[in-house]
């Protein structure tokens, strides 16, 4: 298996722009997650769905994010617009129901928003 | 609010040293503790605990949860350059799947 696959690995913007992150989970994992991890403040949980459907996104900042998850096997995590303060790596992790113990991180994206 | 403490913040050994990472918690409804590493990219999971003392052990790692006091310890003993990374705790709640993450403690092992 390939792992959770995450894109871009990296990406530049300008203040103000729109970026679009992406994320496959493990295939037959029904939970998929999103995280922002930085310096300050560590990892926070920004959302999570159960079979395709939002569950939890209490950790998301504020109304420029916003995610999807259109089918089992893509999600979109999507800031529009973008601010320095939004420069942070963001992780994708899935898990299955019957480990619900572990869960597989992607490699992550790091936004720098300039 | 919940939430999930870590200390050192940071850490520097020499090799062959043995280290010990906290991690303190207040949730509601606690399930479980997990310990992640995480050297350049993703956290990689460790262990996850869900009784008082009971130690689990990998290797040269090993961790043990006190329920009571609602902390938890990480001990590496004759550490390599290889552990260098940041050491994430994060606890897992009752009824939701979602984990509460510590900063981390960065740990540096010197040659």
């Amino acid at each position: 298996d390939a792992g959770v696959i995450q894109s871009p690995r990296h990406e530049v913007t300008e203040m103000g722009q729109e970026v679009t992150l992406r994320c496959k989970p493990i295939s037959g994992h029904d939970y998929l997650f999103w995280y922002r991890q930085t310096m300050m403040r560590g990892l926070e949980l920004l959302i999570y769905f159960n079979n395709n459907v939002p569950i939890d996104d209490s950790g998301m900042p504020e109304d420029r994010f916003s995610a999807k998850m259109p089918n089992a096997s893509f999600s979109t995590l999507k800031i529009q617009p973008s601010e320095p303060r939004d420069s942070a790596v963001y992780f994708c992790a899935s898990k299955d129901r019957d480990k619900p113990y572990e869960q597989y991180f992607g490699p992550g994206t790091r936004l720098t928003v300039t | 609010e919940d939430k999930v403490v870590q200390s050192p913040l940071s850490l520097v050994v020499h090799e062959g040293d043995t280290v010990t990472l906290n991690c303190s918690y207040e949730v509601t409804n606690f399930r479980s503790l997990l310990w992640y590493k995480q050297e350049k990219k993703a956290p990689t999971f460790l262990f996850m605990l869900t009784s008082s003392g009971i130690e689990k052990k990998s290797g040269r790692l090993s961790s043990i949860l006190d329920k009571k006091e609602l902390f938890s310890i990480l001990n590496i003993t004759a550490t390599q350059t290889g552990d260098s990374a940041i050491y994430l705790c994060a606890v897992w709640a009752s009824g939701t799947y979602k984990y509460i993450f510590g900063t981390g403690t960065r740990l540096k092992v010197l040659a």
